[in-house]
């Protein structure tokens, strides 16, 4: 079944430590999101990226690294200059990068990310 | 400042009828809107959308409509099935710069009791 697969489900994270967040796609999109959720609060976007190889930043961009260099692959990185970096992190693809189209992204299931 | 509205947290329904999930904007250049539905501990499943040149959308028990001139679009589920409680997001698309970005409400939790 084609879809997104992010792991792990649940992290834990020690202060000061640089953590990986995994997200893959097998549904050929070009364009791959990661979104931030906190509680009342709406997705808020860090990174996106457009093709392989290129990324942008979102609203929330600092205290966060990303790479794209396969199509399929999209890692999100909570280093330790993230001030607040307990959330749930949500990755989605699109067909095209929403800068193009209307097209729906699609979402994995979610990593919630908690600091010991 | 909030631009997509969602001004109920939450909604309570009896099976089998309808539920009204409303969103409220206001930003005038968004030109795109979308429901996603989000169950716990899970992504975001898109359910439906509509453009702004638009004022009705219809799929199945799910029907969106827009009201311009109010800002204000709303999503209709009937009938209600117990299966449809969830977390509702109303989403929408402005261009910004030579890019289009994706603004989302915070979410309306829906209880459908059998």
């Amino acid at each position: 079944d084609g879809g997104i697969t992010q792991s792990p489900k649940y992290l834990f994270r020690k202060e000061g430590q640089n953590v990986t967040l995994s997200c893959e796609q097998n549904l050929n999109h070009d364009a791959m999101y990661w979104y931030r959720q906190d509680p009342g609060q709406g997705l808020r976007l860090i990174y996106y990226s457009q093709i392989v190889n290129d990324f942008q930043k979102g609203d929330i961009a600092e205290g966060y690294s990303v790479s794209r260099e396969k199509k399929e692959s999209f890692p999100l990185t909570v280093t330790s200059a993230q001030k607040n970096p307990t959330a749930f992190y949500l990755c989605a693809s699109s067909i095209v990068a929403h800068s193009n189209s209307n097209q729906p992204q699609h979402f994995g299931d979610g990593t919630r990310l908690s600091i010991l | 400042d909030q631009q997509v509205k969602q001004n109920s947290p939450s909604l309570s329904v009896q099976e089998g009828r309808i539920s009204i999930l409303n969103c409220d904007y206001t930003n005038s250049m968004f030109d795109y809107f979308l429901w996603y539905k989000k169950y716990p501990a899970e992504g975001p499943t898109f359910l439906i959308s509509i453009s702004s040149i638009k004022d009705k959308n219809e799929d199945g028990r799910f029907t969106v409509f827009l009201n311009k001139s109010a800002k204000h679009l709303s999503l209709h589920i009937v009938p209600s099935q117990p299966g449809d409680s969830a977390v509702y997001f109303c989403a929408a698309i402005v261009r910004a710069g030579n890019n289009r970005k994706l603004i989302w409400g915070l979410g309306t939790s829906l209880a459908v009791n059998p």
